[in-house]
């Protein structure tokens, strides 16, 4: 099974800073699907942002950008002018390309974000 | 907006109960997953679902069962519970055709086993 490592427990960000949490990965396929979900103190997981291994241009979403390396097996998320809004848990996510695999994700063990005003 | 609803926020169970954990979505999903949470290990795969009465083992299936006899539904089940099934239990759903879809996920039941 793919292993996906996020070193970073706990970040801290002032508001309107940036911040940038790490993740790497451990897979010998070629193709997969990376992805970083937000746990808000309320629990429900959405999707920040995901990028396609096969793409090389890196994935934005307004102030989340990611820095895909995929030789390095590195994903790791910035996000810009943070806002008190941000504060969650943060989990990095692969998921296989093969549908034999069912499309499962496999996640790391989450990095929890705090803002600070 | 897709919406995947979980059947309890919290659930306070006994040891030996038999417990039922329902997940609902509206988006006709194929794939559903069961996923647990604990601090420090992140989210887990259960069980997940392709389709109707399909069914695939995770990485820590063992103490569970599930069933989907209908599209929209997916229960776990936690056949004689203990105590270290507690844990938070999160839902999610996803189209089947591409891996790269979107996997939605319900508010999550936080269950204890006393």
């Amino acid at each position: 099974a793919q292993t996906v490592t996020q070193s970073q427990p706990e970040m801290s960000v002032q508001e309107a800073e940036t911040v940038t949490l790490s993740c790497t990965y451990d897979t010998s396929e070629s193709d997969y699907y990376l992805f970083w979900y937000k746990q808000p103190p309320s629990r429900q997981m959405i999707l920040v942002i995901r990028q396609e291994a096969y793409k090389q241009q890196n994935a934005t979403e307004n102030r989340f950008s990611v820095n895909f390396q995929k030789a390095a097996k590195s994903f790791s998320l910035k996000i810009s002018d943070s806002q008190l809004g941000d504060a969650a848990m943060y989990f990095c996510a692969y998921r296989s390309a093969d549908s034999n695999s069912g499309y499962a994700l496999n996640f790391g063990k989450g990095t929890s974000l705090l803002v600070t005003p | 907006d897709v919406k995947v609803t979980q059947s309890s926020r919290y659930l306070v169970k006994r040891t030996g109960e038999k417990v039922f954990l329902e997940c609902v979505q509206d988006m006709d999903h194929e794939n559903m997953f069961w996923y647990r949470q604990d601090p420090g290990l992140g989210l887990r795969l259960i069980y997940f679902s392709y389709d109707v009465k399909m069914k695939e083992k995770g990485d820590i299936p063992e103490g569970y069962s599930v069933s989907r006899e209908k599209k929209e539904r997916f229960s776990l089940i936690l056949e004689s519970a203990s105590t270290n099934q507690t844990s938070m239990y999160l839902c999610a759903s996803s189209f089947l055709e591409t891996g790269a879809d979107t996997q939605y996920f319900g508010p999550g039941t936080r269950l204890t086993v006393l």
